[in-house]
């Protein structure tokens, strides 16, 4: 079975640009969730989204969006990127959302 | 909001050693996951533990859960290169939570 895939790997950007990021859960997987990692902050959790909906969010601002397809695939989109917004970001997917999450391998977006 | 303290923040061994890293909680856990990441990675799941005194072993990892459901030891027994990575622990809230990871080194 495939594993969660993200699109694309690395991503260079300037300030003031806007960036969308995709995520492919493992198939059957219906909850996907969406993670900022920085060496200063560590892990944090962007939001959740299950069946098109998102049922949890962190706190991140307004710039920081997603959305979920019918098909489980989802995106996030950062607007008016911020030099701080550079990270790893990774998505992981589970059946519910309750279960165990499996990881992608991220997305590094540099914010120039 | 509950938080997830890993020590130690970095971790040095020579090959063969065996170490333990700890997490510890602010709250009781109901969900403890251990995940390890290798350096800019996605993180690749270990294991899960979810009542007090369970211990769960993959490979030469154990990891266990305190009684009390407020602490976890993830203990790797004659560590080898493969493992030097960074390992997580996250904790089921109505999200999941995770501490700041351990860097693990292993010295051939």
């Amino acid at each position: 079975k495939a594993g969660v895939t993200q699109t694309p790997r690395y991503l260079i950007k300037t300030r003031g640009q806007q960036v969308t990021l995709s995520c492919s859960p493992i198939s059957g997987h219906r909850s996907v969730s969406w993670y900022q990692q920085t060496p200063g902050q560590g892990l944090q959790f962007l939001f959740e989204y299950f069946s098109e909906t998102q049922r949890n969010k962190g706190n991140f601002p307004g710039r920081f969006s997603g959305r979920q397809f019918s098909n489980s695939r989802s995106e996030m989109n950062v607007s008016t990127l911020e030099l701080g917004d550079s990270a790893l970001y990774l998505c992981a997917s589970s059946f519910g959302g309750r279960e165990t999450q499996y990881f992608g391998p991220g997305t590094r977006l540099l914010v120039l | 909001s509950q938080e997830l303290e890993q020590s130690p923040q970095s971790l040095i061994v020579q090959e063969g050693k065996n170490l333990t890293i700890n997490c510890t909680s602010s709250k009781t856990l109901y969900g403890l996951y251990w995940y390890k990441q290798k350096y800019g990675e996605g993180l690749i799941f270990l294991m899960m533990l979810q009542k007090g005194g369970e211990e769960k072993s993959h490979e030469k990892i154990t990891a266990k859960l305190d009684e009390k459901k407020q602490q976890s030891s993830l203990h790797i027994t004659a560590s080898q290169p493969s493992h030097a990575g960074i390992y997580l622990c996250g904790a089921d809230e109505d999200k999941i939570i995770f501490g700041k990871g351990t860097r693990l080194h292993i010295l051939p």
